[in-house]
């Protein structure tokens, strides 16, 4: 079963606009959601840990919001280089369980 | 660079094969991780190992087998390889063995093609 859904698949977006990317979880009693970031050819990497419902935090461009069902990622005014794949990733059963991605691409 | 160091970092080899993938945590990390990433499933976590001992085990088939070594690196041993086992494979460190943070360090990943 899907534990973790994102949307959408992919997102193209002009330099600056304003954009939010969508996860959504079906984990029961979350312990944590994680937000990482992956570049074509690279491993991923962690952006934020988010723990409870109303907790955000933010790094540059980017802010992690939670709520009881889902987590979005809000990029603000964004540049190419935020050209990327960003994963969602929950903890079940003390596994760290990510969803497909969205791919992100910033047009100059 | 996370300080997580794969090797191979490509690989092409035949249907029916076995190969290995080797992976050097970052300096003090204890755990590691292998994930599976594919374009149709994303990212899959394989298995888990701390300080040498098996510490958790997701959907990894029985044709692959894993180890931690007393130097703490990790060997990935993937058996009688199909078509369908084409895929990028990631190792990931952390210092402890449950990462509550969720924070892991990723390597650069190994890619596997099998013709």
């Amino acid at each position: 079963e899907d534990q973790v859904t994102q949307s959408p698949e992919a997102l193209r977006l002009q330099e600056g606009e304003s954009s939010s990317l969508n996860c959504s979880y079906t984990v029961s009693g979350l312990r944590g959601l994680f937000w990482y970031r992956q570049d074509p050819g690279k491993g991923p990497e962690f952006l934020f840990t988010l723990y409870s419902a109303g907790e955000e935090k933010e790094k540059e461009r980017l802010k992690a919001t939670l709520t009881k069902k889902e987590s979005f990622l809000h990029i603000t005014a964004p540049k190419p280089e935020d050209s990327a794949t960003y994963l969602c990733a929950v903890l079940r059963d003390d596994k760290i369980i990510f969803g497909k991605g969205t791919r992100l691409h910033i047009l100059p | 660079d996370s300080g997580v160091t794969q090797t191979p970092k490509h690989l092409i080899t035949a249907t029916g094969q076995r190969v290995t993938l080797r992976c050097s945590p970052r300096s003090g990390d204890l755990s590691v991780y292998w994930y599976q990433q594919s374009l149709d499933q994303g990212l899959q976590f394989l298995i888990q190992y701390y300080n040498g001992e098996e510490r958790a085990k997701g959907n990894i088939l029985e044709r692959f087998s894993a180890q931690q070594f007393p130097d703490l690196h990790s060997e990935l041993n993937l058996s009688s390889l199909e078509l369908g086992d084409s895929a990028l494979y990631f190792c990931a460190s952390s210092v402890v063995d449950r990462v509550y943070t969720g924070e892991l360090f990723f390597g650069e990943g190994s890619r596997l093609t099998v013709l």
